[in-house]
């Protein structure tokens, strides 16, 4: 089964708004990165985050992790409509040796 | 660098032809993996490579997909005999290390007839 999984699948809003998206995943990792994939493109990595940090910020991304939980969240704020895009949170499970993509949310940012 | 590239972008082929799918990592990187993505099963690792050596390829669906690396900038996929279930978009990516930040090629999209 799949070491990611992210909520909600898909996500509408107005740009302006801010975006949040989740990622759950089931066991102990090093890191977990996330990643945007534009339609018809690759993926490109946004950020990462170790295990032993709580919070890390990029531009208008601010990431979490919880790792008592097994969770993680990607926030964007003030959203364009340019960040219409996937957004994929991608583990390192101790267990598999390489990262773990998850299934990703689906967001639109419309005008 | 002109970061990962692949050709070719689109390939449409019949069922039962062979096709072959090629990719040039970033120099410099050790580790290179192929992906499959689809709306079905979403992004889907097949192999990948360490210094051209396949490490694991647990994900190759079945015989009929092969993947070599003869040396540190070049890699191919093939599918012999190709079938429709095999269309998809198809992902070369590297990396420093194994769980390192991945760099994604442009992609192949397969349609096989």
């Amino acid at each position: 089964s799949q070491q990611g999984e992210e909520d909600p699948q898909a996500l509408s809003i107005q740009e302006g708004e801010n975006a949040t998206m989740n990622c759950s995943y089931k066991t102990s990792i090093n890191n977990l990165q996330w990643y945007r994939q534009n339609s018809g493109r690759g993926l490109v990595h946004l950020i990462l985050i170790r295990s032993n940090e709580r919070e890390k910020h990029s531009g208008r991304l601010r990431v979490t992790l919880d790792t008592s939980k097994k969770s993680s969240s990607l926030l964007i704020t003030a959203s364009r409509a340019a960040d219409t895009a996937s957004y994929f949170c991608a583990t390192d499970a101790l267990s598999f040796q390489k990262l773990v993509f998850g299934t990703g949310t689906r967001l639109l940012v419309s005008p | 660098d002109a970061g990962v590239i692949q050709s070719p972008r689109h390939e449409v082929t019949e069922m039962g032809q062979e096709v072959t799918l090629r990719c040039k990592p970033i120099s410099g990187h050790d580790y290179l993996f192929w992906y499959r993505q689809t709306m079905m099963r979403g992004l889907e690792l097949l192999i990948y490579f360490n210094n051209n050596v396949p490490i694991d390829d647990s994900g190759m669906p079945e015989d009929r997909f092969s993947a070599k690396m003869p040396n540190a900038s070049f890699s191919t996929l093939k599918i012999q005999p190709s079938e429709p279930r095999d269309s998809a978009v198809y992902f070369c990516a590297s990396s420093l290390g194994n769980t390192d930040t991945q760099y994604f090629g442009p992609g192949t999209r397969l349609t096989v007839l």
